[in-house]
């Protein structure tokens, strides 16, 4: 089975710079995708980004970008010009491409935005 | 504008009390899950469906049901709660994309 680690329960940055959120994942698998997701106050579960194992480019979206290493099995989502919006709890995901679709979810990381 | 319903929001109930939470879903989507979220453990599966008419347990099942009698429906049942089912709990669905579409969570309290 599939595990995913989150070490980091909490962390904190200077609102404007750069913070980086750590994910490592088991599998024995070669095809799956990997996720970060956001979780607000409200509770909403949000996509911020998206990593497809077979793509060797790390995926970017804005000020969101991810250092996967597939040999190591890690998966490092880095946030830059850290905004007050950010603050949440960040959940790393791991999906398998085969039979169940489910997400295999790490235990998070509370992001805190220091003004 | 596409999206996952999740009824209700908020359930308090007691111990034994049958209760079920609707989830819909507007996208035509083929796979749908439900997950619960507790603290220190982030969110597992309970229960999966590929398409209409087909299940199947994930994780952590026990003391859940569902049904999938629509495409866009499906409901999660605890037919006897019970105090260790106090949880978080997310519908999702997803289509071709590999996003997972997320509701908005329904937080049951069982006492």
């Amino acid at each position: 089975a599939q595990t995913v680690t989150q070490s980091q329960p909490e962390m904190s940055v200077q609102e404007a710079e750069t913070v980086t959120l750590s994910c490592t994942y088991d599998t024995s698998e070669s095809d799956y995708y990997l996720f970060w997701y956001k979780q607000p106050p409200s509770r909403q579960m949000i996509l911020v980004i998206r990593q497809e194992a077979y793509k060797q480019q790390n995926a970017t979206e804005n000020r969101f970008s991810v250092n996967f290493q597939k040999a190591a099995k890690s998966f490092s989502l880095k946030i830059s010009d850290s905004q007050l919006g950010d603050a949440a709890m960040y959940f790393c995901a791991y999906r398998s491409d085969f039979g169940n679709e489910k997400l295999t979810f790490g235990t998070g990381t509370r992001l805190t935005i220091i003004p | 504008e596409a999206q996952v319903t999740q009824n209700p929001r908020y359930l308090i109930t007691v111990t034994g009390k049958k209760l079920t939470v609707t989830c819909s879903q507007n996208m035509n989507h083929e796979y749908m899950s439900w997950y619960r979220q507790d603290p220190g453990l982030g969110l597992r599966q309970i229960y999966y469906s590929m398409n209409v008419e087909v299940t199947d347990k994930g994780d952590v099942p026990e003391g859940y049901k569902v049904s999938r009698k629509e495409k866009r429906n499906f409901p999660l049942i605890l037919e006897s709660p019970s105090p260790n089912q106090t949880s978080l709990y997310f519908c999702a669905s997803m289509g071709d994309s590999y996003e997972q579409y997320f509701g908005p969570g329904t937080r049951l309290t069982v006492t």
